[in-house]
């Protein structure tokens, strides 16, 4: 069975720039979550879908951010415009119930130069 | 406002001994906490839990002690292996249907050496 992907691994972008991550859960999953880990700091929490549906975007940093889940599958997390301290590791996991033991991805390594 | 904290940032044993991994936390009102083992390059991967309702939780070689009056949990590893060297993180959940947020500790380089 498929882990939960990423893609992509690294991304690369300046500052003001648009980028776009995407995360494939794994296949049945209804809860989808999205969390980062800016270096030296602590792994946060920014939300969580069920299905299509935003469940929680409290921990999301301002509007620049933006995340969709098409159809209940993939997810997408669009950063626009990107500033330096978006510079971080995004980790995208889902559970097939609330139970708080989902999996992760390996991570978007994202460096806003 | 840190409501989980690991202290150590790194900890290192001899390859056969105990490993012990400390986490404190703040909020009265998580009640489900969690250990994630991760290596370079990957995502954290679920290793143990426990429930507020219990004190100890044992699998294999890991087992996670909690003490809720003190707001104290622990990780054993018995006996340490080579391959145990990860950076762990404690986590720690609420109830009332918020169960599904993690809230993370900076995490505890462990070193196992051979």
């Amino acid at each position: 069975e498929a882990g939960v992907t990423q893609f992509p691994s690294h991304s690369v972008i300046e500052k003001g720039q648009t980028v776009t991550l995407r995360c494939d859960p794994i296949s049945g999953h209804d809860n989808l979550y999205w969390y980062r880990r800016v270096m030296g700091k602590e792994i946060k929490f920014l939300l969580h879908f069920v299905k299509e549906s935003k469940q929680d975007e409290s921990g999301m940093p301002n509007n620049r951010f933006l995340a969709e889940r098409t159809g209940g599958t993939y997810s997408t997390l669009k950063v626009q415009p990107a500033e330096l301290e978006d510079s971080g590791v995004y980790f995208c996991a889902s559970s097939s119930s609330l139970i708080a033991s989902a999996f992760f991805g390996q991570g978007t390594r994202l460096t806003v130069v | 406002d840190q409501q989980v904290k690991q202290n150590s940032p790194s900890l290192s044993v001899q390859e056969g001994r105990i490993s012990i991994l400390n986490c404190d936390y703040t909020n009265s009102m998580f009640d489900y906490f969690l250990w994630y083992k991760k290596y370079p390059a990957e995502g954290p991967t679920f290793l143990i839990s426990i429930s507020s309702i219990k004190d100890k939780n044992e699998d294999g070689r890991f087992t996670v002690f909690l003490n809720k009056s003190a707001k104290h949990l622990s990780l054993h590893i018995v006996p340490s292996q080579p391959g145990d060297s990860a950076v762990y993180f404690c986590a720690a959940s609420g109830s009332g249907g918020s169960n599904y947020k993690l809230t993370f500790g900076k995490g505890t380089l462990l070193t196992v050496n051979p």
